[in-house]
């Protein structure tokens, strides 16, 4: 079976830092795959997503990066966080080549930019 | 383009209550219909979906949601909640050809004792 693991669960960083956020997927290939950002009361804000390896596409401009090294993996990086980064963070995936995408997601990473 | 209103962001209920969370969306194309839930500091899960057939559709713990074409909505509903089925929903919307779904910005269903 498929499973999805986001690391870490929570983190609190000072403004300024860099982050680094990692998101894996097990039992599947080639999955399409998802960052979110959920701020406090708010709903989903798709930040980016990739079709396959080194394929990124951004949906937001933002002080963030996402990349994808290997196949079922993604990641999430910023050099220096901002207080606005505040928020928890999801990734997900979904079974590629299909519209009736079902996304799966991970437990997200609560992120704190004091 | 396709978009997603979840009109009510608090529904507030009774434990054995019925309860109704409403979404529209828009789209010129055929779509894919969801419902996700999330518990507290968690991922969402997937209640139920709308591919094609049916257009009732019944979910995991109880859910159910009837896709309505000409009034273009999907709500969900349970005919008697409990205060486990407090959470966030979102409503989703997928069309033909796209990888990405449109989620609605929530309903906090709050099931009191």
């Amino acid at each position: 079976s498929q499973t999805i693991h986001q690391w870490p669960a929570t983190l609190v960083q000072p403004v300024g830092s860099p982050l680094s956020l990692e998101c894996t997927v097990e039992g599947t290939s080639n999955p399409n795959l998802y960052w979110y950002r959920q701020a406090a009361g708010r709903g989903l804000q798709l930040l980016f997503y990739s079709v396959g390896i080194g394929q990124i596409s951004s949906e937001v401009p933002q002080n963030l990066s996402a990349s994808r090294p290997q196949d079922r993996q993604f990641i999430l990086s910023s050099k220096k966080l901002l207080l606005s980064d505040s928020g928890f963070y999801l990734c997900a995936w979904s079974v590629q080549s299909l519209a009736k995408n079902i996304q799966y997601f991970g437990a997200g990473t609560r992120l704190s930019v004091l | 383009a396709q978009s997603v209103t979840q009109l009510d962001s608090q529904v507030p209920v009774f434990e054995e209550a019925p309860v109704e969370l409403r979404c529209n969306y828009s789209s010129s194309v055929s779509v894919y219909l969801f419902w996700y839930v999330q518990y507290p500091n968690q991922g969402l899960q997937l209640l139920l979906k709308y591919l094609s057939g049916s257009t009732l559709v019944k979910g995991i713990n109880g859910f159910e949601a009837e896709f309505n074409k000409s009034q273009t909505s999907f709500h969900l509903r349970k005919p008697s909640v409990h205060i486990s089925d407090t959470a966030e929903y979102f409503c989703a919307v997928s069309e033909g050809g796209s990888y990405i779904p449109t989620f609605g910005r929530g309903t906090s269903l709050i099931v009191h004792p």
